[in-house]
Formats: C-alpha cells, sequence, structure tokens
C-alpha cells in the first residue's frame, strides 16, 4: 500500500542553522501538507501547498519557513534559522482532492533544536 | 474559525470491553468532514475513520464506528472488543467542505487497554 514517507526521523541541530526536512508524498496525489506537534500538545497546522504554491498557511508559518516542491517526488520544508521552540515532531501529509479531504500523514521527523 | 474539543485526556479500558471517547466541535458551516486519527507510541498519525457531515448514517469501520450528532456538533468513536494495540493517541480532527484544506484537530485522548 502506498504511504507518505519522511526523512530524517530524527533531526538534532544547533539554533540558529538551518535544517530541511524531506517527504516523498503517495505518487498520485496533488495536496501536500506540514503540521508539526509540540511534545505533549494538539497537532497543529502549518501550510498546504497545491500546484506548486502555497494555498494556505497558518501564523505559525512566518518568514521562517518555507516549502518547495524541488522536483516530482519530494517536498521539503526549511526553517531558516531555527530557534529553540521550534523543537516538535514535524508531520508531512498529502492528499488526493477528490472530495473525500482524507488526508495521510508520513512517520514524522521529530527535530530538536539544541 | 473552527475548533475541536476532547474532553478526556485519558482512559483506560479493559481487553475486549467496548470504550468511547468524545469529541465536540464548533463551526458555523454545514458542508465539513470530521475524522478520528490514532497516534500509537510510534507517532505516526493514522486515519481511523471518517463521517461526511452530509451524511445521516454513523460511519464504521471493522471494531470502529462513530456516534455522529450534527446539531449537537458532537462525533463519538466506539471501540468494540478493545485490543491491546488500540492503546494510542486518538485526535478528534475537523476540515471544512467549503474553503481551505488544513485539518484542526483536538488536544487528543490517551487511552489505555489493560490486559
Amino acid at each position: 500500500e502506498p504511504e507518505v514517507t519522511q526523512t530524517p526521523s530524527h533531526q538534532v541541530t544547533q539554533m540558529g542553522q538551518e535544517v530541511i526536512l524531506r517527504c516523498v508524498p503517495i505518487s498520485n496525489h496533488l495536496y501536500f501538507y506540514w503540521y508539526r506537534q509540540i511534545l505533549g500538545q494538539k497537532v497543529e497546522f502549518l501550510v498546504s501547498f497545491y500546484n506548486n504554491e502555497i494555498s494556505e498557511k497558518s501564523e505559525i508559518f512566518d518568514d521562517q519557513f518555507s516549502v518547495e516542491r524541488p522536483d516530482g517526488s519530494n517536498f521539503t520544508l526549511k526553517i531558516r534559522s531555527t530557534k529553540l521552540e521550534d523543537s516538535a515532531m514535524y508531520f508531512c501529509a498529502s492528499s488526493v482532492f477528490t472530495g473525500t479531504y482524507e488526508q495521510y500523514f508520513g512517520p514524522g521527523t521529530r527535530l530538536t533544536v539544541t | 474559525a473552527q475548533t475541536v474539543t476532547q474532553s478526556q485526556p485519558e482512559m483506560s479500558v479493559q481487553e475486549a470491553e467496548t470504550v468511547t471517547l468524545s469529541c465536540t466541535y464548533d463551526t458555523s458551516e454545514n458542508n465539513y468532514y470530521l475524522f478520528w486519527y490514532k497516534q500509537p507510541p510510534s507517532r505516526q498519525m493514522i486515519l481511523v475513520i471518517r463521517q461526511e457531515a452530509y451524511k445521516q448514517q454513523n460511519a464504521t469501520e471493522n471494531r470502529f464506528s462513530v456516534n455522529f450528532q450534527k446539531a449537537a456538533k458532537s462525533f463519538s468513536l466506539k471501540i468494540s472488543d478493545s485490543q491491546l494495540g488500540d492503546t494510542a493517541m486518538y485526535f478528534c480532527a475537523f476540515i471544512s467542505g467549503n474553503a481551505g484544506n488544513m485539518l484542526t484537530f483536538g488536544g487528543g485522548t490517551r487511552l489505555m487497554v489493560k490486559p
């Protein structure tokens, strides 16, 4: 069964460094998403992406964040200058715009900023 | 803006018994979808069940079923014949059918199935 994959599973970085989190969505899906979950808190929407542009973003998704689909398979989230409060689990998701709105999640990348 | 509330931070159930997890939501929209996601210790989010707001019939997936009360804005999840593998965090989530494609999640309920 097709699934969303994410790399790396765990990333440790120093405050102020740039990180890129990578995702490979399900191949026939058209919408891509990033969510984050700070430890012990609810899952929060960051951004959605369709047709090579951002379709929606939350207040969390400020200028430090960017997304890109550099080729036909990968979908990346870049954090330019990481802060301690960026430490969280980052989930990539994808969906087919069929009207069912089901989003399929990857296993997540745990980002630890020290 | 939509909000999703799960009033039970933790619950436990004996193996083979039935448990119901509560979820309420607030929206002014008439067209939307509701979901229950399971997050086991591995942290991956797994879709359990989906309900379309325009459908009166409650969704069912094997041992999982929902009680969708649209007027009360309630969407509870019933797990029958609980299994040890059901131990996980369960998140209720809402998505608008009219505009936008962001999922709004509740705070989660931690379910422990005891042998």
